[in-house]
């Protein structure tokens, strides 16, 4: 059974740090990972969707990274902002099915 | 792109009571289609997904049911509806190829 874990569960960096998210899965065979964000109360947005055969993607100040033999994302966030803060997810997909992490809280410092 | 329409925003509703949370899809066809819940405090959990017309594949034995009667549209079910089913219910759609997924906007449903 899938399971996807995401370290730290709350962070709180000062605006301008960059910083880095952390998410793990137990079952290598997936199809792609995506990370989302979620803001208090809403829907979830897309930010970044890493092919299988991908090792990372770009999108403006993110960059996700994927390595699918150990079962790790890595979600960068460069010169973070008080925007930035919500909650991130990641998520990972096989077999038409998307089963997600937990979140990291992410409050960016004024 | 794709626009997902799910209604209500927000419901209350008694104990045992029933329930139907309809979630349409716009701008694709045949897509695959997701409902979640996220309850306080913890993740997104995935209750049902449908790949077609009828077809839907249950992750978590409940008291909820899912239907898909047209391609753009999923209902989530209940006949008498348990304290334990309060949260935030989240329609999805894709995510499966190289388009990712895109969610609506969610309804809140509190049981009292």
């Amino acid at each position: 059974k899938q399971e996807v874990t995401q370290i730290p569960a709350a962070l709180s960096v000062p605006e301008g740090e960059n910083l880095v998210l952390n998410c793990s899965f137990t079952d290598s065979a997936i199809y792609n990972l995506q990370w989302f964000r979620q803001d208090p109360g809403k829907g979830l947005t897309s930010l970044l969707l890493i092919q299988s055969s991908q090792r990372e993607q770009t999108s403006g100040r993110l960059n996700a990274s994927l390595d699918k033999s150990s079962g790790r994302s890595t979600l960068y966030i460069a010169a973070s902002q008080p925007g930035d803060s919500a909650t991130y997810l990641c998520a990972v997909n096989r077999d038409d099915k998307i089963i997600f992490g937990k979140g990291t809280r992410l409050h960016i410092l004024p | 792109s794709q626009t997902i329409h799910q209604w209500p925003a927000t419901l209350v509703q008694p104990v045992g009571s029933p329930l139907s949370l309809e979630c349409t899809v716009e701008g694709t066809s045949n897509p695959n289609l997701y409902w979640y819940r996220q309850a306080a405090g913890r993740g997104l959990q995935l209750l049902f997904y449908s790949v077609g017309i009828g077809q839907i594949s249950s992750e978590v034995p409940q008291n909820l049911s899912a239907s898909r009667p047209q391609d753009r549209q999923f209902i989530l079910s209940s006949k008498k509806l348990l304290l334990s089913d309060s949260g935030f219910y989240l329609c999805a759609c894709g995510g499966t190829g190289v388009q990712p997924q895109h969610f609506g906007d969610g309804t809140r449903l509190s049981i009292l």
